[in-house]
């Protein structure tokens, strides 16, 4: 089974454009999350997302980012206009269910260079 | 803000010694999570203990939960080099499905 996919592994943008990031999940995961990593520091929850539904986006700032769950594909994260502030690792994570059964699943990450 | 404090915030230990890490959390929790992140790497599962466990094993491992001090611990017995990560605890809650991660410990084991 392969886990759960992220790409591209690394992303390099200049201040003012866009960075798409991707995940897919585990098979038969129907369940994303997103979570962002500053060197050195612990994860920080961004959203969470079920097929073609946002269940809870209470991390995500409210201006330039976005995050998908279609129903055919991969799970998308979108930033427009990044910023420097915007440099970090983002991590996908996929479960078959809740959090309260089943552990979460982690890609390797994509980190995002804003120059 | 974060739920989870790791302390210590690094640990160095020599091979076949035991390290101990713990977490503190804030509010009511359905389970707490462990796992473990490699450089440059995502995070693996370790081991769940549910709000009504009090200790758990998984090989090396013993993860005890004491939830009237909002606090676990990590206990990894005879380390190797190869246990040398990051370690971050993380907690569910009731009326929540996310994980809110712990800012971690970063264990280095010597050979």
């Amino acid at each position: 089974n392969a886990g759960v996919m992220q790409n591209p592994r690394h992303l390099v943008r200049r201040r003012g454009q866009e960075a798409r990031l991707r995940c897919s999940p585990m098979k038969g995961h129907s369940h994303v999350y997103w979570y962002r990593q500053l060197p050195e520091e612990g994860l920080k929850f961004m959203v969470y997302l079920q097929k073609e539904n946002i269940i809870d986006e209470s991390g995500m700032p409210k201006e330039r980012f976005s995050a998908e769950f279609p129903k055919e594909g991969p799970s998308i994260l979108r930033i427009q206009q990044v910023v420097r502030g915007d440099s970090a690792a983002y991590f996908c994570a996929s479960s078959p269910g809740r959090t309260d059964n089943s552990p979460l699943h982690f890609g390797n990450g994509t980190r995002l260079t804003v120059t | 803000s974060q739920q989870g404090e790791e302390d210590p915030q690094a640990l160095s230990i020599q091979e076949g010694e035991n390290a101990t890490m713990n977490c503190s959390y804030k509010t009511s929790i359905n389970n707490l999570q462990w796992y473990r992140q490699n450089s440059g790497r995502g995070l693996v599962h370790l081991i769940l203990i549910r709000s009504n466990e009090r200790e758990k094993h998984s090989g090396r491992l013993r993860v005890t939960l004491d939830t009237s001090k909002k606090s676990s611990s990590l206990l990894i017995t005879a380390s190797r080099a190869a246990d040398t990560a990051s370690y971050f605890c993380a907690t569910s809650g009731y009326n929540t499905d996310k994980l809110i991660f712990g800012t971690g410990t970063r264990l280095q084991v010597f050979p």
